[in-house]
């Protein structure tokens, strides 16, 4: 059975940094590109970054290019995103997705996602 | 940024009925879309994959049809189960975009 599951998510003050984790089995993580999708509670979802099965593709929203890194270690089945300078509109519960086979079919598994809050 | 807009936003209606969603694209995303399922306090599930492929285990109650600019979801008869929230999402470009969601309630 395919498992996502989040970590790492905190309150943190504007302009801080913070590092997701997500921990992933059931599959064979290299094989997939992987996804962070964030959810403002009771709002919609917005795509925020992904990665290629080896890390070597990436990419992101416009809001968050230069202040999010999305990384992966297949070796230890994980999915990072780093987060700096992080602002109020960054509050968010966010998922991390796996792709289907191909990209562009949409995602197939999600973790329950790890709540970060972005406050003075 | 291609903008998804679904239609309607809330859906009324009662188990056992058919009923269509919506989804159109600000411009031509062949047939590059999926749509979601979403139960409150849950994440999202995948029920079809390039507009019209259903996941394996999804009800064939659900079907998806189009291309290009206009998109909908059918839903043949509704289980009770059913209502809750649908998403689509548009994997043509980036930003991968989704739109912002229909409800579907008990009438």
């Amino acid at each position: 059975e395919v498992q996502l599951v989040e970590s790492g998510g905190v309150v943190v003050q504007p302009g801080g940094s913070l590092r997701l984790s997500c921990a992933a089995s059931g599959f064979t993580f290299d094989d997939y590109t992987m996804h962070w999708v964030r959810q403002v509670p009771g709002k919609g979802l917005e795509w925020v970054a992904l990665t290629s099965w080896d890390g070597f593709t990436t990419y992101y929203r416009d809001s968050v290019r230069g202040r999010f890194t999305i990384s992966r270690d297949n070796r230890k089945n994980s999915l990072y995103l780093e987060m700096s300078s992080l602002r109020i509109e960054d509050t968010a519960l966010y998922h991390c997705a796996k792709a289907s086979a191909h990209w562009y079919d949409g995602m197939d598994a999600w973790g329950p996602g790890t709540t970060v809050t972005v406050s003075p | 940024d291609i903008q998804l807009t679904q239609s309607p936003a809330f859906l009324s209606a009662s188990v056992g009925d058919r009923v269509t969603i919506t989804c159109r694209a600000s411009q031509g995303i062949e047939r590059y879309l999926a749509w979601y399922q979403q139960t409150p306090g849950k994440a999202p599930k995948l029920l079809i994959y390039a507009a019209s492929t259903l996941l394996g285990g999804v009800p064939s109650r659900f079907s998806g049809s189009g291309s290009g600019t206009e998109f909908t979801l059918t839903i043949s008869s509704l289980q009770p189960e059913d209502f809750v929230l649908y998403y689509c999402q548009q994997l043509n470009t980036y930003p991968i975009t989704f739109g912002q969601g229909t409800r579907l309630e008990i009438k």
